[in-house]
């Protein structure tokens, strides 16, 4: 089936780095999601991306995150700069448009920040 | 406060044996989908099932809309089947999921 691939699988930065992390969406997709779950918790909705533009995002999504598909290469997240609380697994997913459609995920980037 | 409840939060079975699990949501559903989650995180998808029943092998999922619950029933558990099961709902037009805590299974031989 579809599948959406991210990159890297983990990455270990030290508080206050820079961190992107990369999403390829399937690829007639239109419509791109992260989502957080920190470790043996509830994963949550971070933000949703269509047309270039943030649509909605949670309270989770702090001011120094940013998402962005430039020219239809990866949708990336970075976060600038990094916390501790940041240390989570993150998820990309990708659905091909709204009334209701499947959403395709990736197998997720484990950030790790010391 | 709390869109998606699932239920059990852990189950113990003995292989062979039937698993219903419970999804009860307090809002309209626009989108619905089931999901296992590997030990390891990674997701894979089950069902897409925002309404009516589905099936995939040993696995039903049966969502109804107007009572507000989904449920997903294995049959026949095998020690594979171990794992956390998730759903998750969407209720806007732009389909951010809202996931369940989760109901870990356990099946043991």
């Amino acid at each position: 089936g579809p599948k959406v691939l991210q990159i890297p699988s983990h990455q270990i930065i030290d508080m206050g780095q820079m961190v992107t992390l990369n999403c390829d969406p399937v690829s007639n997709h239109l419509y791109f999601y992260w989502y957080k779950q920190i470790l043996g918790q509830q994963m949550e909705f971070l933000v949703n991306f269509y047309n270039g533009k943030v649509m909605e995002k949670s309270k989770l999504f702090k001011d120094q995150f940013s998402v962005e598909r430039p020219d239809g290469s990866y949708f990336t997240l970075k976060i600038q700069p990094t916390a501790l609380e940041d240390s989570a697994v993150y998820f990309c997913a990708s659905s091909s448009r709204t009334g209701g459609n499947e959403q395709y995920f990736g197998p997720g980037t484990r950030l790790t920040v010391l | 406060g709390q869109q998606v409840q699932q239920s059990p939060a852990s189950l113990v079975l003995q292989e062979g044996e039937n698993a219903e699990l419970q999804c009860n949501f307090s809002t309209s559903l626009n989108s619905m989908q089931w999901f296992y989650q590997r030990p390891g995180g990674s997701l894979v998808s089950l069902f897409y099932n925002p309404s009516g029943t589905k099936h995939s092998g040993r696995l039903t999922s049966t969502t109804v809309i107007k009572e507000r619950r989904s449920s997903l029933h294995i049959s026949s558990s095998q020690t594979t089947d171990s794992g956390t099961y998730l759903c998750a709902l969407a209720n806007t037009g732009y389909q951010n999921f809202y996931f369940g805590k989760g109901t870990s299974l356990t099946v043991i031989p």
